[in-house]
């Protein structure tokens, strides 16, 4: 089975400051995909970035990027130039590409973007 | 527009009372899912479908129910025999195994209580 673990449960940064929110996971498979998902206070979640995990590259968009360390099996996400709209709660998440398609979630990050 | 709709925003009821949560999507998705949030936790998946008339347990299913008979709809059942049925509940849906795109759409949520 497999596990997703955040490790820093809140976060707190000043506006236009980056922040970085990190994310490991633990599988036996080796093909996968990772997402990073926002959740404000309206609780609506939305899709920030995702990586399939057969592409070296990490993703970027816009203001947010990813570190992979498949090796490490890691996925951090950071944020640069953070804006106030960027307070939410970030989950990571985990998909296997066989079988069924479940989301495995992080226990999640509050952050705060104070003025 | 396109998207899912869940209803309603908030639902009360007595403890022993059986209660359906809806759930409607109109973006020709193959999948749907059904997740309870706890506070402080991340997102747990409780039931999944694949294609209509067929559903599978996730990983709490016990003291819920589900059924599938039209692409568009998954309604959540919460029993009575569900312990702890106060939470917020999020229905989202997916593409399909075939499409290759692995994105889940979440709707807005139902806040139920339990008193």
């Amino acid at each position: 089975a497999q596990t997703v673990t955040q490790s820093q449960p809140e976060m707190s940064v000043q506006e236009a400051e980056t922040v970085t929110l990190s994310c490991t996971y633990d599988t036996s498979e080796s093909n996968y995909y990772l997402f990073w998902y926002k959740q404000p206070p309206s609780r609506q979640m939305i899709l920030v970035i995702r990586q399939e995990a057969y592409k070296q590259q990490n993703a970027t968009e816009n203001r947010f990027s990813v570190n992979f360390q498949k090796a490490a099996k890691s996925f951090s996400l950071k944020i640069s130039d953070s804006q106030l709209g960027d307070t939410a709660m970030y989950f990571c998440a985990f998909e296997k590409v066989q079988g069924a398609q479940k989301l495995v979630f992080g226990q999640g990050t509050r952050l705060t973007i104070n003025p | 527009d396109g998207g899912i709709t869940q209803s309603p925003k908030y639902l009360f009821r007595k403890e022993g009372q059986n209660v359906t949560l809806s759930c409607e999507q109109n973006l020709n998705h193959d999948a749907m899912y059904w997740y309870r949030q706890d506070p402080g936790q991340g997102l747990r998946l409780i039931y999944y479908s694949q294609i209509v008339n067929d559903f599978q347990k996730g990983d709490i299913a016990e003291g819920y129910s589900v059924s599938r008979e039209k692409k568009e709809s998954f309604p959540l059942t919460v029993t009575s025999a569900q312990k702890n049925p106060t939470a917020f509940y999020l229905c989202a849906s997916s593409i399909g195994l075939l499409a290759g795109n692995y994105e889940q759409y979440f709707g807005p949520g139902t806040r139920l209580t339990v008193t």
